[in-house]
């Protein structure tokens, strides 16, 4: 069975700090893997994804990730928050055309 | 702006009833999947439709049933609303050479009285 989880519900950084949005992932193969953003009373906005290729993966607005098989993980991070970061993020697998959603993690970016 | 819309932005129903929900996709996506995002949770998959056939369904009964349209346009039937029907329900649209890339719509929130 495929399932995310998401480490964390809430997670508060002061501005400047780093970005760290867990994920971990269950597969019993290779999957793709993405985050994506959530802003109030809007759809979700791809962040970024990992099909093949390169294990580190940059995407929109500083954000990147790595996909590290060993552990399962796909960790999201972000060098310097911004006050605009602050949003609900998801972490999601994908096989063939399924998505499945992690719960997502909150995320509150303190002046 | 992904170019997806969704109407309408809110609706309000009473358990029993039925309704139907609308999302136009992005000129050229020939895929479209709904989901259900209760409050709280992530979004769930429902199915998704590729010309205008179902092609994949995840853990929803068949009271949900979909339509596609050759304009890119597609609805979400809901019959017999339960109280845990009420959600947030989200159209994303791709290519389907790209079905990895979705674009997400803003949503319809479903409130069952």
């Amino acid at each position: 069975a495929q399932s995310v989880t998401q480490l964390g519900s809430h997670v508060s950084v002061s501005e400047g700090a780093l970005v760290l949005l867990r994920c971990n992932y269950s597969s019993s193969v290779p999957p793709y893997l993405f985050w994506y953003v959530q802003y109030p009373n809007q759809g979700l906005q791809l962040l970024l994804k990992y099909t093949t290729g390169a294990t580190l993966v940059k995407g929109i607005n500083g954000f990147e990730a790595e996909f590290k098989k060993s552990e399962t993980s796909f960790h999201l991070t972000k060098p310097s928050a911004h006050m605009s970061d602050a949003a609900e993020y998801f972490c999601a697998v994908s096989f063939g055309n399924q998505f499945y959603f992690g719960t997502g993690t909150s995320l509150t970016v303190i002046p | 702006e992904t170019g997806v819309t969704q109407s309408p932005t809110h609706l309000i129903k009473t358990r029993g009833q039925q309704v139907t929900l609308r999302c136009s996709s992005q000129s050229g996506h020939n895929t479209v999947s709904w989901y259900q995002q209760a409050l709280g949770q992530g979004p769930q998959f429902i199915f998704q439709y590729y010309r205008e056939e179902e092609n994949g369904r995840g853990n929803f009964p068949p009271r949900f049933s979909g339509l596609q349209f050759p304009n890119y346009s597609s609805e979400l039937n809901v019959n017999a609303l339960e109280l845990d029907d009420s959600a947030l329900y989200l159209c994303a649209s791709s290519l389907v050479a790209d079905t990895d890339t979705q674009y997400f719509g803003p949503g319809t929130r479903l409130t069952v009285l």
